[in-house]
């Protein structure tokens, strides 16, 4: 089964400056995708970025990029010009295709990122 | 604005009392989820339906039983709980393609303490 993990219980960053949330995963299969989620105190899961295995550039949505690293199974999420706003629980997940073939998301533990202004 | 509704926002039960949590979504997705968060944790899947169909069921207690009236709609009932399943409930619903790149679309949850 698919694994994720998020090393960082908690991350700072002064507003406007960049900062990179760690995430590495284990995987057996040759294709697959990699979601970041963002969770405010509101408690709503919003979808942030995605990155497919066979994506031959990093993904980027914004102010949201995915440093993709396959060799490494690594896809850190790189926030640029910080915002108050992004403070918020972050998530990596991935799916779970050892569920049926069925969509089962399985999520890190999370990164609290907390801006300071 | 989240496009899955969920409801209500909060829920105080006691352990004997009988609820529903209510999801919708109109964006003709064929898959509805209930997560279970609990405080400082990642969302844990509970249930998942495909075409209103009850496809996975994660193990969990019968005190939790879910329904899927139509592919917009989904409940959770609940029925005895204990003050442990005081956590953060939450709907999601996708295309249900089967892809690996299936996004998932949350609604913003319902907090539930038992007491």
């Amino acid at each position: 089964a698919q694994k994720i993990t998020q090393t960082q219980p908690g991350m700072f960053v002064q507003e406007k400056e960049a900062v990179t949330l760690d995430c590495t995963y284990d995987t057996s299969d040759q294709s697959y995708g990699l979601f970041w989620y963002k969770q405010p105190s509101s408690g709503e899961m919003i979808f942030l970025i995605y990155q497919g295995s066979y994506d031959e550039q990093n993904a980027t949505e914004g102010r949201y990029s995915l440093n993709f690293q396959k060799a490494r199974k690594s896809a850190n999420l790189v926030i640029s010009a910080s915002q108050l706003g992004d403070s918020a629980m972050y998530f990596c997940a991935m799916r779970d295709t050892f569920s049926g073939g069925y969509n089962k998301l399985i999520f890190g533990a999370g990164t609290r990122l907390a801006v300071h202004p | 604005d989240t496009e899955v509704t969920q409801t209500p926002k909060h829920l105080v039960m006691g352990m004997t009392n009988k609820k529903s949590l209510k999801c919708e979504q109109h964006m003709g997705h064929r898959a509805m989820y209930w997560y279970k968060q609990k405080a400082k944790k990642p969302p844990e899947l509970m249930f998942v339906y495909s075409y209103e169909k009850l496809s996975i069921n994660e193990s969990v207690p019968s005190r939790f039983s879910p329904e899927c009236p139509n592919s917009s709609l989904l409940n959770l009932h609940l029925h005895a709980l204990q003050p442990e399943d005081s956590a953060l409930y939450l709907c999601a619903s996708s295309q249900d393609t089967g892809g690996f790149d299936e996004k998932l679309f949350f609604g913003s949850g319902t907090q539930l303490s038992v007491l």
